[in-house]
């Protein structure tokens, strides 16, 4: 099946800094989903992608859609500690189903006060 | 809208015995996806439902089953329960192709 590459596997960096992480497909994807965990509890749907080159912000939060249609690309500005969490990028089978998701592993982001 | 709703939050059984998990999704949501999330493997689709009849299937054995009622309500069971079974297990509902995770049912078979 296909597989969703995500990197980094983690990040420690410092209260204020901005955060860069990314996640690749062996195949063309048509949405993309980004993800966050707190420990304990359900992934929260952060920002929901539809076309190529699509760029979409929520707060301190931007994604892109690649323009390959094989990658995206999320990015936190002036992090603050409840941005700690697991990052997951999702995308639909490659069966053609938008309701049966592969997750990429996860970037764990870690902020220092 | 009240979130998606997953009972119980915590589960531990003995292995070969059976297990059922439920969920309740968004209010007017008629997609319910479970999914099964372990250190080592991650988030991994089970299967999805869709109007009571089960539309996609992920790669696990036939001991993990599904179902979903009139009200969009869905359960999951699985039998003869082995210790990697132990995970925490995770239902979405779905519109418009987006996923909203319950807060999932942390399962330890021993």
């Amino acid at each position: 099946g296909q597989q969703l590459n995500q990197s980094p596997q983690s990040m420690f960096i410092q209260e204020g800094e901005d955060v860069s992480m990314n996640c690749t497909s062996s195949s063309i994807f048509n949405t993309w989903l980004w993800y966050k965990q707190d420990p304990g509890e359900g992934p929260v749907l952060l920002i929901a992608l539809y076309k190529a080159g699509e760029l979409t912000s929520n707060g301190r939060l931007t994604a892109q859609f690649g323009i390959t249609r094989k990658d995206s690309f999320l990015n936190i500005s002036a992090s603050i500690p409840s941005d700690v969490g697991i990052y997951f990028c999702a995308g639909p089978d490659s069966g053609g189903s938008n309701y049966k998701l592969t997750f990429g592993k996860g970037t764990l982001l870690t902020v220092n006060p | 809208k009240a979130g998606v709703t997953q009972t119980p939050r915590y589960l531990i059984k003995t292995r070969g015995q059976q297990v059922t998990l439920s969920c309740s999704p968004i209010s007017g949501h008629r997609s319910v996806s479970w999914y099964q999330q372990t250190p080592g493997q991650g988030l991994q689709f089970l299967f999805e439902y869709f109007s009571e009849t089960q539309r996609n299937k992920g790669n696990f054995p036939g001991r993990f089953s599904g179902r979903q009622f009139s009200n969009s309500r869905s359960e999951m069971n699985v039998s003869t329960l082995e210790l990697g079974d132990s995970a925490l297990y995770l239902c979405a509902s779905s519109v418009r192709g987006k996923a909203f995770f319950g807060q999932g049912t942390r399962l330890t078979v021993v």
